[in-house]
């Protein structure tokens, strides 16, 4: 069976830090990139990072101007993965209460720009 | 680019036919023909329903169905059962952000 399940969310102070992690099963996962994406309370879906799949390329979102960038800046969150043990992470510093969402690791982009599986998400509450 | 626009809320009767609207601009859905759309039941993993407007997936059944109009991409289910309850989003390619999404359409089964 085709499977992600993330893990690592909890409750954290402002400014503090998260590692998720996501476990991929069912499929070669060296061969897709691989993506977060996220849902704050009572809000849409947000794309936060994708990356190649070898690890060589990696771009997040600058949601405050709209624009993505390549990991030359990279911000408070750093995308990584472990073809070896299937796993998908996603690193998260300085962490502010409107980082708080469920955070869903997914599979793509691929198909023109699809994320084509989906974990359960796991929730992420900043607040003190 | 910000979210897609996408009416709150639609409802209809088993076995009708209801349209799901995602409004971009010409450097959003416009411009692309990357246009996909997720379904997503709360508590849930969200599910690939559509992709590059009109393909479905393995395994999507075919009463979804997607299309395009200038700035404007729908989806439309046939046929509508109660388990067709549920969030649904669009999702586009966009010249300042690769993956924006809609604002989200919550659908009921009245």
């Amino acid at each position: 069976e085709v499977q992600l399940v993330e893990s690592g969310g909890g409750l954290v102070q402002p400014g503090g830090s998260l590692r998720l992690s996501c476990a991929a099963s069912g499929f070669t996962f060296s061969n897709y990139w691989m993506s977060w994406v996220r849902q704050a309370p009572g809000k849409g879906l947000e794309w936060v990072a994708n990356i190649k799949q070898d690890g060589s390329e990696t771009y997040y979102v600058d949601s405050v101007n709209e624009k993505y960038y390549g990991d030359s800046v990279k911000g408070r969150f750093t995308i990584s993965r472990d073809n070896a043990r299937n796993s998908l992470y996603l690193q998260m510093n300085s962490l502010k209460a409107d980082d708080t969402a469920i955070y869903y690791c997914a599979r793509g982009p691929l198909k023109g720009d699809a994320f084509d599986m989906w974990g359960q998400g796991t929730m992420v509450i900043v607040s003190s | 680019q910000s979210a897609l626009t996408q009416p709150a809320s639609v409802s209809g009767s088993p076995g009708q036919s209801i349209t799901i609207s995602c409004t971009g601009t010409s450097s959003a859905v416009g411009g692309y023909n990357f246009v996909s759309w997720y379904q997503h039941h709360p508590g849930k993993a969200p599910k690939l329903i559509i992709y590059q407007i009109s393909n479905r997936p393995s395994g999507i059944s075919n009463r979804f169905s997607g299309s395009k109009s200038g700035n404007t991409a729908s989806l439309t289910i046939s046929g509508l059962q109660a388990e067709d309850e549920a969030d649904y989003y669009c999702s586009s390619y966009t010249s300042s952000s690769p993956y924006v999404f809609g604002t989200g359409t919550k659908v009921t089964v009245v």
